[in-house]
């Protein structure tokens, strides 16, 4: 089955830096890529995803990049601010959603 | 707020009981998935219903069980629970069948097995 794996585990930056966190996948039929948010205390939210026709989406200041041929993602958080403190998590979909292990994300103001 | 419900947020139980979660979906959502997150596992998948149906099935042990009601609220069963049930279950719902759409993820209902 489809194996996701993410790195780092933990990212800390300053405020105003960018962040980038890095999945690879394993099954070449995955064809999305979804990206969560988890808040303390609260369920994941989704972010930003992107389908396997496509390179890059962005909005605002979270951006993905899809790299197929080397079946690896990867999130881009610019102009990182204290709120965007949290674990992100990436997933890739075949027949299920398989998560990553998560990026513990802090941004020091 | 995501529009999803969950209860009850924390449940603490021992080992060979029996626990009941729900979850009441987004209004107008037809698909409910449910999720384990523990630390040494990540979050997982463990199955989803649409519309009454069962759609999809992931890692779920047999001693899991689910349905979704004709309101389509659901509920997760675990039985004879063992230490490494403790977890937090997420439910999570979507507006179709595809498990390509947005899924909302309720707040959780975190498991202690003693």
């Amino acid at each position: 089955g489809e194996n996701v794996e993410q790195h780092p585990s933990t990212l800390s930056v300053q405020e105003g830096d960018s962040a980038v966190i890095k999945c690879t996948y394993s099954d070449s039929a995955s064809n999305y890529f979804p990206w969560y948010k988890q808040e303390l205390g609260k369920g994941p939210q989704l972010i930003i995803d992107i389908r396997s026709n496509v390179g890059e989406k962005k909005d605002q200041r979270i951006a993905v990049t899809l790299n197929k041929t080397a079946k690896h993602f990867s999130l881009h958080i610019t102009e990182t601010q204290p709120e965007d403190s949290a674990v992100y998590f990436c997933a890739a979909h075949t027949n299920d959603m398989r998560f990553g292990a998560g990026t513990r994300l802090t941004v020091k103001p | 707020d995501s529009g999803v419900t969950q209860t009850p947020k924390h449940l603490i139980t021992a080992t060979g009981q029996r626990v009941t979660l729900r979850c009441s979906p987004r209004s107008g959502d037809l698909s409910v998935y449910w999720y384990q997150q523990s630390l040494d596992q990540g979050l997982q998948f463990l199955i989803q219903y649409y519309n009454g149906e069962e759609r999809a099935k992931g890692n779920i042990l047999e001693r899991f069980s689910a349905q979704q009601f004709p309101d389509l609220h659901s509920e997760l069963n675990l039985s004879s629970l063992e230490l490494g049930d403790s977890a937090l279950y997420f439910c999570a719902s979507s507006v179709g069948r595809s498990s390509y759409n947005e899924q909302f993820f309720g707040p959780g209902t975190r498991l202690t097995v003693l």
